[in-house]
C-alpha cells in the first residue's frame, strides 16, 4: 500500500528565510508521481510542484523546489524567501499505478511566516 | 473562467437527514474525486470516477453515495448512515494519465463545510 508521512510539528519561519518541509513515502511501484499542495486558511487546495519518479532533475517552480532523494524515498519541499502569504498547511501527495493512479495525501505541515 | 464549483459552501444538517453536495467542472476533465478532510488531518478519498456512468469507492465510502450522469458533474450524497459526517469536503478533477502532458495533478474546488447539528 502507498503511504505518505509528514511528521513535522507546526513551524514558524521568519519572513525572507527559507523553509524545508519533510515528506517521506512508501511504495513498491517503480513509477510514481509526487505532488505538493498548499492549503491556506480559506480551504482551497493549490497545486505547487510535481516530481516524477523517473525525472533526473529536482523539480523547481519559482520559489518552490523539491529535494528528491529517491533511495531514501523522500521528497522535501523547499520554499525560498518566505512571504507572509506562504502561511498555510502544506500537503505532500503521491500517485501510483498500484493505487489506480489516485492521489494519497499526507497529514500536512503547518507553516506560519512571521514578519 | 475554467474551474471547479462546489456548492453550498456551508451546510447544516440535522441528524438523520441526507444531504447532497454539488460539484461541477468546466475543465473537460474525465476524472473527478471527492475527498473528506477532518481538522488536523490530510485528505481521505471517498469516491472517484474516471468516466461517465462509472465510479469506484475510495478509502472511506461507507455512508456516502455518488452519481456521474454527466462529465461535468459529480454530486456527493452524505446519507444518514454516515456516523460522523461533520467535515470539510473537497471535490477535485483531473485529466487521465496519458492525455497530453498531464502529471495527473488534481484541480480542487473551494470546498463545502458540513456541520451536523
Amino acid at each position: 500500500a502507498q503511504k505518505i508521512t509528514q511528521t513535522q510539528p507546526g513551524m514558524f519561519v521568519q519572513e525572507k528565510e527559507a523553509v524545508t518541509l519533510d515528506c517521506t513515502y512508501d511504495t513498491s511501484d517503480p513509477s510514481y508521481g509526487l505532488f505538493w499542495y498548499k492549503q491556506p486558511s480559506s480551504g482551497e487546495m493549490i497545486f505547487l510542484i510535481y516530481q516524477g519518479s523517473y525525472d533526473q532533475q529536482n523539480a523547481t517552480e519559482g520559489r518552490y523546489s523539491l529535494n528528491f532523494q529517491k533511495a531514501r524515498k523522500s521528497a522535501n519541499l523547499v520554499i525560498s524567501a518566505s512571504q507572509l502569504g506562504d502561511s498555510a498547511m502544506y500537503f505532500c501527495a503521491m500517485r501510483t499505478p498500484y493505487g489506480n493512479n489516485r492521489l494519497a495525501f499526507g497529514k500536512g505541515n503547518q507553516v506560519v511566516v512571521i514578519p | 473562467d475554467g474551474g471547479i464549483t462546489q456548492s453550498p459552501k456551508y451546510l447544516f444538517r440535522k441528524e438523520g437527514q441526507n444531504v447532497t453536495l454539488s460539484c461541477e467542472q468546466n475543465l473537460n476533465h474525465d476524472a473527478m474525486y471527492w475527498y473528506r478532510q477532518d481538522p488536523g488531518q490530510g485528505l481521505r478519498l471517498i469516491y472517484y470516477s474516471q468516466i461517465v456512468n462509472d465510479f469506484q469507492k475510495g478509502d472511506i465510502a461507507e455512508g456516502y453515495s455518488v452519481s456521474r450522469e454527466k462529465k461535468e458533474s459529480f454530486p456527493l450524497t452524505v446519507t444518514s448512515a454516515q456516523k460522523n459526517p461533520t467535515a470539510f469536503y473537497l471535490c477535485a478533477s483531473s485529466t487521465l494519465l496519458g492525455q497530453g502532458s498531464n502529471t495527473g495533478e488534481l484541480f480542487f474546488g473551494e470546498g463545502s463545510r458540513l456541520t451536523v447539528l
